[in-house]
């Protein structure tokens, strides 16, 4: 069975920092790109970022670029998504998801970026 | 940047009744290598979306077969054959030939 655990949410002050974590499990995680994406509070859903099978390709939607980072280990059978310099509108439910295509997500992790 | 446009927003339907969702792009889905990378996804209340189609109408593992998807180019629907208390929730499209972008979400309740 496919398993995805999002963790590392939280609330945190603007300018701040937090990393985001998704274990996997139930699939071959070395063969998977993996994506994250979120749906800010009674929104709609935006696609944030993937990363190959291998972590050689790495994409970002432009309001994350040069803030967030995308990351896995594989030995690991993890996701990683660091988030520097948080503004009110990252403030989401951060999702991780199976695939190029988004087979399969997990349950999510809230972000709050709050003064 | 491709944007989706989903309609209606609000669908109220009796059970037992159809129900249809339209997505609609701004520019051809149709990508380099003849497929079309369109797929739509049901958020029932409180939990994570799940996929149900993904190149227009392949139907993904314990989809119920009234669902069905079709559409080509930049017209694309939902259709629900009759409608089941469970299908409460909000339905997205997804297009994934050129980047990714989603449709706004289709809030779909029962009368």
């Amino acid at each position: 069975e496919v398993q995805l655990v999002e963790s590392g949410g939280g609330l945190v002050q603007p300018g701040g920092s937090l990393r985001l974590s998704c274990e996997a499990s139930g699939f071959t995680f070395s063969n998977s790109w993996m994506t994250w994406i979120r749906q800010a509070p009674g929104q709609g859903l935006e696609w944030v970022a993937n990363i190959k099978k291998d972590g050689s390709e790495k994409y970002y939607v432009d309001s994350v670029k040069g803030r967030f980072t995308i990351s896995r280990d594989n030995a690991k059978n993890s996701l990683y998504l660091q988030m520097n310099s948080l503004r009110a509108e990252d403030t989401a439910v951060y999702y991780c998801a199976m695939n190029y295509y988004l087979d399969f997500w997990g349950q999510g992790t809230l972000v709050t970026v709050s003064s | 940047d491709v944007v989706m446009t989903q309609s209606p927003l609000f669908l109220p339907v009796t059970p037992g009744q159809p129900a249809s969702i339209s997505c609609r792009s701004s520019q051809s889905l149709l990508y380099s290598d003849g497929k079309t990378y369109l797929n739509w996804f049901q958020q029932r209340p409180g939990q994570s979306p799940r996929r149900l189609f993904y190149k227009v109408s392949y139907r993904d593992f314990g989809v119920p077969d009234r669902f069905s998807g079709s559409g080509s180019g930049t017209d694309f629907t939902l259709n629900i054959s009759r409608v089941e208390p469970e299908d409460v929730g909000v339905y997205f499209c997804l297009q994934a030939s050129y980047r990714f972008t989603f449709g706004q979400g289709t809030k779909l309740e029962i009368k």
